[in-house]
């Protein structure tokens, strides 16, 4: 199966700054590549899916972009409710594997 | 809106049975596949199973095949999977997810539940 590696592990960030995640899969998932934010106590919420397609009424501040094994996810200018953990996805092959997360806390 | 309501959590001993519920409404639950992801305390996500949107076709994680099996009553808009010979490493939040299409590939998840806490231990 395909590994998903996301970095870093904990990105500390000042609300207003732009925060960039990486998650680099074990070989080519194209771009079946979905990012999913989640808070404490709280399901994964789908952001991206298509390496950079917002889900519906995902705010314009969050951005994907990578093909092929290195994917980025961009957060433009945190807000205090973006400090969360945030999972990368690929649905290239099956089965469908996960990232460990990234989360992003408050400097 | 689109809902999904997990249901059957608990404590069971090692190599205990138990069987999960999943309630869907606000949108036409047999034109779309559904999986089971998992969530270990602490953890990242590891997904279980997965069940096309007219339920032939299912798929399971080498680490829960031949204990785990997954269905579907499409009359009543509610997934099952039916967890035997559990284990302690099976303890975790189980979520439900929908994909976005009736087929089983490997797919995002468009919408997740809250989850049930299956917790395995003596």
């Amino acid at each position: 199966e395909i590994v998903m590696t996301q970095s870093p592990a904990t990105l500390s960030v000042s609300p207003g700054e732009r925060a960039t995640l990486s998650c680099r899969a074990s070989q080519s998932v194209n771009n079946n590549l979905a990012w999913y934010q989640q808070k404490p106590g709280q399901p994964p919420r789908l952001l991206i899916s298509g390496s950079s397609t917002r889900a519906t009424g995902i705010p314009a501040r969050f951005s994907g972009s990578g093909s092929g094994t290195q994917f980025t996810l961009t957060i433009s200018s945190l807000q205090s409710e973006d400090f969360a953990v945030y999972y990368c996805q690929q649905y290239n092959n099956w089965p469908p594997t996960f990232g460990q997360g990234t989360k992003v806390e408050i400097k | 809106e689109v809902q999904l309501l997990e249901s059957g959590g608990g404590l069971v001993q090692p190599g205990g049975s138990l069987r999960l519920s999943c309630t869907a409404s606000g949108f036409p639950f047999s034109s779309y596949a559904m999986s089971w992801v998992r969530q270990a305390p602490g953890k990242g996500l590891e997904w279980v199973s997965g069940i096309s949107g007219g339920g032939g076709t299912t798929s399971y994680a080498d680490s829960v095949k031949g204990r785990f099996t997954i269905s579907r009553d499409n009359s009543e808009n509610t997934l099952y999977l039916q967890m035997n010979s559990l284990r302690a490493e099976d303890t975790a939040v189980y979520h439900c997810a929908k994909g976005p299409t009736p087929y089983i590939a490997a797919a995002e998840f468009d919408y997740w539940g809250q989850g049930t806490l299956v917790s395995v231990s003596s």
